[in-house]
């Protein structure tokens, strides 16, 4: 069984903060692929990022950054200098080797103000 | 600009109606997807089709009928829908299998459907 869980239900900053949004995930399979898809209000969710479970590297991507640890199985996501395009529900998701499909985690609404 | 697109973007019909949901994507993906999302939910999926066959069904009531009629389309045919059924329909494809695919899956807008 896999699970995902982001217990933020809904962050708001004021633009140029940074924020971290958290994804706890579950697996008893030593193999597996951990995501984050934006969605902006138009529906699309956005692949972000994809990282495997031998790939304890953190990884930066302009304002985006990630830290996967396994010691506290946890995926975290910061977001540094928030601006308002920023404002999406975030979803963390999960599959492992034995499972089926993707598992999402119940997202995060992160609003950033101006 | 989306890799897949979803026609229509928008849906409101009856419940007699008869309706499809057109999906297609052109970056050779061989798996493709469909689920549902409801407001303030995630994404739940409906079916997986694996070159071009269907290899997951989340035992979806039969009202939903999928088709891939090639490699680079996706239609969702609808019949006799249920007020509950109102919902964001997403598309996505992904290389690979599909079934426990790693590879991220590229989703399109969606069709936000309405049934009166």
């Amino acid at each position: 069984a896999q699970k995902v869980t982001q217990a933020q239900t809904e962050i708001s900053v004021v633009e140029k903060e940074d924020v971290t949004l958290d994804c706890v995930y579950e697996t008893r399979d030593t193999t597996y692929y951990l995501f984050w898809y934006k969605q902006p209000p138009s529906g699309e969710l956005v692949f972000l990022i994809r990282r495997n479970s031998f790939d304890e590297q953190n990884e930066i991507s302009g304002r985006y950054s990630w830290n996967f640890q396994k010691s506290t199985s946890s995926f975290n996501f910061t977001i540094t200098a928030s601006q308002v395009v920023d404002s999406a529900v975030y979803f963390c998701a999960l599959i492992s080797g034995s499972a089926r499909q993707l598992t999402f985690g119940s997202g995060t609404q992160l609003t950033v103000l101006p | 600009d989306t890799e897949v697109t979803q026609t229509p973007k928008h849906l409101v019909m009856g419940m007699t109606n008869k309706k499809s949901l057109k999906c297609e994507q052109h970056m050779g993906h061989r798996a493709m997807y469909w689920y549902k999302q409801k407001a303030k939910k995630p994404p739940e999926l409906m079916f997986v089709y694996s070159y071009e066959k269907l290899s997951i069904n989340e035992s979806v009531p039969s009202r939903f009928s999928p088709e891939c009629p090639n490699s680079s389309l996706l239609n969702l045919h609808l019949h006799a829908l249920q007020p509950e059924d109102s919902a964001l329909y997403l598309c996505a494809s992904s290389q690979g299998t599909g079934f426990g695919s790693n590879q991220p899956q590229h989703f399109g807008d969606g069709t936000r459907l309405s049934i009166l």
